[in-house]
């Protein structure tokens, strides 16, 4: 298994500013990934987090409004920007290990937009 | 596009009850499918995983089963307890790749 941290737990952020979160694992894993799951919503993928390489986006994400970094094996980032009410939504790193299948959760950062 | 339902989307039992959770699935070409469970302000524990080749799996009161050619996957809790109670999530992994597809989740509530 994997043990996934996130920072910060939790933000409320005026319209127009930006926020970036980290997501740090406590071994090395090969795919990384970042969702939203909007309120009272499921799940989505925005993006694959690849290291040392441009993130490959979902449809309906753009780099521009939420870029991703991963400088190494252990952590990444993604930057919400320019945030509108709509950005409200609680934001979840995972990780699949090479082989295993189980993707591991972060605990979720829960993003309020005023 | 893989679309993935869960039914119900909200069920309250008593303490003690068995109960199945339902999760469907409109594209059978599947890599595996996971059942998550999400409780207030934390995130995803995952629970059972099915490998595509697999018919079920089971941990504990927990119990998966995976029917691929119907596009199903049903979750049994055995003797429903009040610390069960969560949100249950079904998450579809495709061939394709290593993206989940998720439904919108069962949340259960088991009261004393």
């Amino acid at each position: 298994s994997a043990v996934i941290s996130q920072k910060p737990s939790r933000d409320i952020c005026q319209r127009g500013t930006s926020l970036t979160i980290q997501c740090q694992v406590d071994s090395q894993v090969t795919m990384m990934f970042w969702y939203r799951q909007q309120p009272g919503q499921s799940l989505t993928l925005i993006a694959t987090a690849n290291q040392g390489s441009e993130a490959t986006y979902e449809s309906g994400f753009v780099i521009d409004k939420f870029p991703i970094s991963r400088p190494n094996l252990t952590f990444s980032t993604l930057t919400v920007s320019n945030m509108s009410p709509e950005d409200s939504s609680i934001y979840l790193c995972s990780v699949e290990t090479q082989g295993a299948g189980t993707q591991y959760f972060g605990p979720g950062t829960r993003l309020l937009v005023l | 596009k893989q679309e993935v339902t869960q039914i119900p989307a909200a069920l309250s039992v008593p303490e003690g009850e068995n109960l199945v959770l339902n999760c469907s699935f409109t594209d059978s070409a599947i890599y595996n499918l996971q059942w998550f469970r999400q409780d207030p302000g934390k995130g995803l524990t995952s629970l059972l995983l099915i490998q595509s080749s697999q018919r079920e799996q089971t941990s504990g009161r927990l119990n998966a089963s995976l029917d691929k050619s119907s596009g199903r996957s049903t979750l049994y809790i055995a003797a429903s307890q009040p610390g069960d109670s969560a949100t249950y999530l079904c998450a579809v992994g495709s061939n394709s790749g290593y993206a989940l597809n998720f439904g919108k989740g069962t949340s259960l509530l088991v009261t004393p």
